[in-house]
């Protein structure tokens, strides 16, 4: 079946520093990826997608490149900020058989310190 | 605003009892979705449902029963059965495409009196 596959934390940073959050996948299909982010105590929010090999999703300072050849999709920051600190998933979406159960990694933790 | 609502934001359940958690979305998507969280973990799938009416299992529906009678309510009822039912509960929904993404609630915190 599909996975996700994501670097375990926590990562933990000081402002302004580079931040790279790797994630790695196998799927049967030709999914589409995603990064979300969970704020504490709070539900995950779309922080970017790319939906096709060789997309580049980004928003908020955050960037990641759909690599086919590498089926990566890791999540890069060049200066991240105190307020960046939450937990970070990797999941990707295929359709199979009709169904469509989005498959999610287990989540990285980011705790940057001013 | 189109999004999800899930209630209440926290629940405690007693010895013995059913509880159930609200989820409503006004997004118009066929697909909805429960997820557990547990502390330090990621999500997983409770039960889901593509269309009104049906729904199927997930990894981990002992204990758990939904219900899908109107495409924007999707209630999770936590059951007795569930002897450890202390956890995060987030519901999702997404349009039946693979380029979409889910849209989450803010969560239901439930916890054991």
């Amino acid at each position: 079946g599909d996975s996700v596959t994501q670097m375990e934390g926590p990562v933990t940073l000081s402002e302004e520093a580079f931040l790279t959050i790797n994630c790695t996948y196998t799927a049967t299909g030709y999914p589409s990826l995603f990064w979300y982010v969970q704020y504490p105590g709070e539900g995950l929010q779309l922080l970017l997608k790319a939906t096709k090999a060789d997309d580049k999703g980004s928003n908020k300072g955050f960037e990641a490149t759909y690599r086919k050849e590498t089926t990566s999709f890791h999540l890069e920051k060049g200066s991240v900020q105190v307020s960046d600190s939450a937990v970070y998933f990797c999941a990707l979406s295929a359709t199979s058989g009709g169904s469509y159960i989005p498959t999610f990694g287990r989540g990285t933790s980011l705790i940057v310190h001013p | 605003d189109g999004g999800i609502t899930q209630s209440p934001k926290y629940l405690f359940r007693k010895e013995g009892q059913n509880v159930t958690l609200s989820c409503e979305q006004n997004l118009n998507h066929d697909a909805m979705y429960w997820y557990r969280q547990d502390p330090g973990q990621g999500l997983r799938l409770i039960y889901y449902s593509q269309i009104v009416n049906d729904f199927q299992k997930g990894d981990i529906a002992e204990g758990y029963s939904v219900s899908r009678e109107k495409k924007e309510s999707f209630p999770l009822t936590v059951t007795s059965a569930q002897k450890n039912p202390t956890a995060f509960y987030l519901c999702a929904s997404t349009s039946y495409t693979r380029d979409q993404p889910q849209h989450f609630g803010d969560g239901t915190r439930l916890s054991i009196l």
